[in-house]
């Protein structure tokens, strides 16, 4: 079973406005963390955002945000005031338990945005 | 930029090739992880190494092997390779043990013809 869902292959958005990229997560394990990267087209992937399973606050990080809602299994990213810039592939992972710490991601969703 | 360093940034080979990707963790960093990236499988993670153990295996095709060294950097080893090894393979480190974030070093595109 997947891991991670982002049902948005493809989003356009158009500038200054905000977006919201949509991610569900599966686990049993009471202890996680949920992190978002972006890859633009020249393919470095980029640390966004983390949210831990206990953190009581959504994350912030200047204009993204991280809308986590635990009963719902969801960990959606909010990108405020959107600027050209912010074309990119996203990326949403998550890491499990305590144990080994590697990353299992989502398909991604590509975000065009339109001046 | 992240602090993560990979050489070769480009790497084009023939099947049957073995090559070698390193990865420079960040300065202090212990952790090291490897992942690959393609078209048809998306970004899947494929080996870890902590202070030069290995922690956790993904993956991981039994042609491919990795180290990390007394320095702390690391070598991905892919043999006999095959047209769909092609991918961007990434290197990450974190601090401890990927706890908050794992920076991302800027990739080795390995092409196989």
């Amino acid at each position: 079973a997947q891991k991670i869902t982002q049902t948005q292959p493809g989003m356009f958005v158009q500038e200054k406005e905000a977006v919201t990229l949509d991610c569900t997560y599966d686990t049993s394990d009471p202890s996680y963390g949920l992190f978002w990267y972006k890859q633009p087209s020249s393919g470095e992937m980029i640390f966004l955002i983390y949210q831990g399973s206990y953190d009581q606050q959504n994350a912030t990080e200047g204009r993204y945000s991280l809308n986590f809602q635990k009963a719902r299994k969801s960990a959606n990213l909010v990108i405020s005031a959107s600027q050209l810039g912010d074309s990119a592939m996203y990326f949403c992972a998550m890491r499990e338990g305590q144990g080994d710490y590697k990353l299992s991601f989502g398909a991604g969703t590509t975000v065009t945005v339109r001046a | 930029d992240s602090g993560v360093t990979q050489t070769p940034k480009h790497l084009i080979t023939a099947t049957g090739q073995r090559v070698t990707l390193r990865c420079s963790p960040r300065s202090g960093d212990l952790s090291v992880y490897w992942y690959q990236q393609s078209l048809d499988q998306g970004l899947q993670f494929l080996i870890q190494y902590y202070n030069g153990e290995e922690r956790a295996k993904g993956n991981i095709l039994e042609r491919f092997s990795a180290q990390q060294f007394p320095d702390l950097h690391s070598e991905l080893n892919l043999s006999s390779l095959e047209l769909g090894d092609s991918a961007l393979y990434f290197c990450a480190s974190s601090t401890r043990l990927g706890y908050n974030e794992q920076f991302f070093g800027p990739g080795t595109r390995l092409t196989v013809l």
